[in-house]
């Protein structure tokens, strides 16, 4: 079945700086890539997400870029502000718009801003 | 907006006990998930459902299982809680996984 493998587990950058967040997936028939972000005592919270035939999407300060050939996807974020600590989850699909949908997650990345 | 309520913020029961974990949502979603979420290893799937009375395992079943009577409304049952049942339990709706603010339970 698929994997998702997220690097790395912790990434502190200064207020300011840009931070990166990569995700390796496994099964190349993979189609629907979100990214979660998770606030101190709430919920994940869809905050970008690619479809396999798109290769990056922008919004605003955030990206992703999709690799389908290495089978690996990014968060980017750029001008990081403190609002954008929180642990950040990126996920794979194999089953978008089915019935049977669901999500693999990776382990998640916790973020820190320094100010 | 979306909303997505689950029934406690935080809960504590004793081993053995049969516990019940309740998760509304309002958009008329037709999928709905159960995960469990432990440090370090990010969000489990438990059981999740595309329509009303059907349910699928998801990646960690045993020793649960579901209730879907009605579309807004998604049971998570624990038949008899274990101590490494003690976890946050989060409940998603829809395609794009609205997440509940999670229940905190606590086994001992």
């Amino acid at each position: 079945g698929e994997n998702v493998e997220q690097h790395p587990s912790t990434l502190s950058v200064q207020e300011g700086d840009s931070a990166v967040i990569k995700c390796t997936y496994s099964d190349s028939a993979s189609n629907y890539f979100p990214w979660y972000k998770q606030e101190l005592g709430k919920g994940p919270q869809l905050i970008i997400d690619i479809r396999s035939n798109v290769g990056e999407k922008k919004d605003q300060r955030i990206a992703v870029t999709l690799n389908k050939t290495a089978k690996h996807f990014s968060l980017h974020i750029t001008e990081t502000q403190p609002e954008d600590s929180a642990v950040y989850f990126c996920a794979a699909s194999l089953t978008f718009m089915d019935s049977n949908y669901q999500l693999i997650w990776g382990a998640g990345t916790k973020l820190i801003i320094k100010p | 907006d979306v909303k997505v309520t689950q029934s406690s913020r935080y809960l504590v029961k004793r081993t053995g006990e049969k516990v019940f974990l309740e998760c509304v949502q309002d958009m008329d979603h037709e999928n709905m998930f159960w995960y469990r979420q432990d440090p370090g290893l990010g969000l489990r799937l438990i059981y999740f459902s595309y329509d009303v009375k059907m349910k699928e395992k998801g990646d960690i079943p045993e020793g649960y299982s579901v209730s879907r009577e009605k579309k807004e409304r998604f049971s998570l049952i624990l038949e008899s809680a274990s101590t490494n049942q003690t976890s946050m339990y989060l409940c998603a709706s829809g395609i794009e996984q609205y997440f509940g603010p999670g229940t905190r339970l606590t086994v001992t």
